[in-house]
């Protein structure tokens, strides 16, 4: 069975800062995407941001970026530019690339984004 | 808007009696997921259903149950309610359509279900 874990409850940081959320996996498969969604007040869940695990290229939206590191089994997700409504819990998630495959979480970090 | 619907968006009810939640997937989505948070915690998954079959149990209660219809619109049965199951019950739906065309799940608004 596969694991996520978010070791960092809560986190902080000012306006315009950069912030990195670390997130870590347990499989063993080779084929699996991970996710970054974000869960705001209103409790949406918001898709952030999408890797495939067979792509080296970290993805990239806008001021969301990730750091994949397959072989130890890490994807942290870098906000660039904090902005006051990134204020939110961010949830890692696993899914395998297996036909219907279910949606791993890990247990969220709240981020705080101050002025 | 994620193109998942769930309704009721609010729901209170006294304790023993039973609810049903309804999930209507993005169109051409197989695949429907049902995930519970209570108040500030993660999404605990309950079941997932892969067009009209049930794929996948996770933690869920025996007082709890689940079906997906031919339209593939799902719906999430509990009974015998407690204090302790009051949550926001999320639906999520991806295509899932073939092995390695699976992609992310997408996910409704939540039903917020309260016990009292």
């Amino acid at each position: 069975a596969q694991t996520v874990t978010q070791s960092q409850p809560e986190m902080s940081v000012q306006e315009a800062e950069t912030v990195t959320l670390s997130c870590t996996y347990d499989t063993s498969e080779n084929n699996y995407y991970l996710f970054w969604y974000k869960q705001p007040p209103s409790r949406q869940m918001i898709l952030v941001i999408r890797q495939e695990a067979y792509k080296q290229q970290n993805a990239t939206e806008n001021r969301f970026s990730v750091n994949f590191q397959k072989a130890a089994k890490s994807f942290s997700l870098k906000i660039s530019d904090s902005q006051l409504g990134d204020t939110a819990m961010y949830f890692c998630a696993f899914m395998s690339a297996g036909t219907a495959s279910k949606l791993t979480f890990g247990t969220g970090t709240r981020l705080q984004v101050t002025l | 808007d994620s193109g998942v619907t769930q309704t009721p968006k609010h729901l209170i009810t006294a304790t023993g009696q039973r609810v049903t939640l309804r999930c209507s997937p993005r169109s051409g989505d197989l695949s429907v997921y049902w995930y519970q948070q209570s108040l500030d915690q993660g999404l605990q998954f309950l079941i997932q259903y892969y067009n009209g079959e049930e794929r996948a149990k996770g933690n869920i209660l025996e007082r709890f149950s689940a079906q997906q219809f031919p339209d593939l619109h799902s719906e999430l049965n509990l009974s015998s309610l407690e204090l302790g199951d009051s949550a926001l019950y999320f639906c999520a739906s991806s295509v899932a359509s073939s092995p390695g065309m699976n992609t992310e799940a997408f996910f409704g608004q939540g039903t917020r279900l309260t016990v009292v």
